[in-house]
């Protein structure tokens, strides 16, 4: 498996207020992905993060609201912006490494945010 | 197009007792399978999975999850449940066509008592 970093582990933001969260990985990935948890919820897929090119975003999310960079292939930036209290979320970062079907993600131990 | 059931939303079990978490799926493809947990205050571990082969999958922690086909089911267990066992699960699924995105379940919270 690999060492997922995310930065910051937990933040309180004010409303209308952007924060990029951090993603490090301690090996060469072929995919990472954020997810947002909302409150005891499941885990929902926001996009997945193209090294050097624009995210792949799930329906019901927009490159505006959660802009993603990915310049490399052990980093990922996650931004959310213009932040509303409906943005508390944990966030995480997953990564996928080899190649083929059925290999798992493995999860970073997400960003706790909460938005006043 | 995948989609994930988890009955109960909450299972309670005293300390040595079995544990079982139900997890259905629906799959257009062949899927692969995957039980996470989620400890209070970080990110999701995998425990096992199933891609192909033999159908009976051990993980970590002493859980054991059984593949069946004709019940569209990857039920997980464990034989005696500890203290250190109470957390959050997920079970997740993915088409075995390429790399495809996970499809998780609502989870399932483990609760233990002495």
């Amino acid at each position: 498996s690999a060492v997922i970093s995310q930065k910051p582990s937990r933040d309180i933001c004010q409303r209308g207020t952007s924060l990029t969260i951090q993603c490090q990985v301690d090996s060469q990935v072929t995919m990472m992905f954020w997810y947002r948890q909302q409150p005891g919820q499941s885990l929902t897929l926001i996009a997945t993060a193209n090294q050097g090119s624009e995210a792949t975003y799930e329906s019901g999310f927009v490159i505006d609201k959660f802009p993603i960079s990915r310049p490399n292939l052990t980093f990922s930036t996650l931004t959310v912006s213009n932040m509303s209290p409906e943005d508390s979320s944990i966030y995480l970062c997953s990564v996928v490494i080899g190649t083929g079907g059925g290999q798992p993600q493995h999860f970073g131990d997400g960003t706790r945010l909460s938005i006043l | 197009a995948q989609s994930v059931t988890q009955l109960g939303s909450h299972v309670s079990v005293s300390e040595g007792a079995l544990v079982l978490l139900r997890c259905n799926y629906s799959s257009s493809v062949p899927p692969y399978l995957f039980w996470y947990v989620q400890y209070p205050n970080q990110g999701l571990q995998l425990l096992l999975k199933y891609t192909t082969g033999a159908t009976l999958v051990k993980g970590i922690n002493g859980f054991e999850a059984e593949f069946k086909k004709s019940e569209t089911s990857f039920h997980l267990t464990k034989p005696s449940a500890h203290m250190s066992d109470a957390a959050e699960y997920f079970c997740a699924v993915s088409g075995s066509s390429g790399y495809s995105t996970l499809t998780f379940g609502k989870g399932t919270m483990l609760l233990v008592s002495p």
